[in-house]
């Protein structure tokens, strides 16, 4: 089955740089790589997410870049704001006759006013 | 339109007993997955219904069963509660790709 690794599990950043997580995956035909945003308390929500015909994803801060030959995708996070501080997942997902999500394990984003 | 709703929102249980979590998606929605979110593991896919039927099943032991009925509202049953089943229980209702998570249901087992 699918296998997705996802680094690093913490991540302090000040306010005003920029936040990366990355992750990695182990079904070549997994083709759809969504990131959900939980805060504190609430529910995880998709904030961006990439298909496998595209390289890379453009929302105003966020970014998410794809390679397909190695397997990995990472999010990008520019000018980041205390508001970012969250728990970001990535996931892996293949659609087809069946789908079938898989989650990373998720990074903890702290942004430090 | 209103979002995934789970129920309850909190459930303090004593270890050996059963539980029943429910949870409503969005109207329209066919496919509800469930997921435990463990601090230590993050969020682990249970199994996924579509039009009653399960489609996908995680690694979770037979403790842990589903269902859908026709009107796309889904069960989770867990039996013979362990301490290690304390846990936030989501589901999420998709249409397509994108994935609509509830709330959750906190678990507590004691």
């Amino acid at each position: 089955g699918e296998n997705v690794e996802q680094h690093p599990s913490t991540l302090s950043v000040q306010e005003g740089d920029s936040a990366v997580i990355k992750c990695t995956y182990s079904d070549s035909a997994s083709n759809y790589f969504p990131w959900y945003k939980q805060e504190l308390g609430k529910r995880p929500q998709l904030i961006i997410d990439i298909r496998s015909n595209v390289g890379e994803k453009k929302d105003q801060r966020i970014a998410v870049t794809l390679n397909k030959t190695a397997k990995h995708f990472s999010l990008h996070i520019t000018e980041t704001q205390p508001e970012d501080s969250a728990v970001y997942f990535c996931a892996a997902f293949l659609s087809g006759g069946y789908q079938k999500v898989t989650f990373g394990i998720g990074t903890k984003l702290q942004v430090i006013p | 339109k209103a979002g995934v709703t789970q129920t309850p929102r909190y459930l303090i249980k004593t270890r050996g007993q059963q539980v029943t979590l429910s949870c409503s998606p969005i109207s329209g929605h066919r496919s509800v997955s469930w997921y435990q979110q463990t601090p230590g593991q993050g969020l682990q896919f249970l199994f996924e219904y579509f039009s009653e039927t399960q489609r996908n099943k995680g690694n979770f032991p037979g403790r842990f069963s589903g269902r859908q009925f026709s009107n796309s509202r889904s069960e989770m049953n867990v039996s013979t509660l362990e301490l290690g089943d304390s846990a936030l229980y989501l589901c999420a209702s998709k249409v397509n790709t994108e994935a609509f998570f509830g709330q959750g249901t906190r678990l507590t087992v004691v």
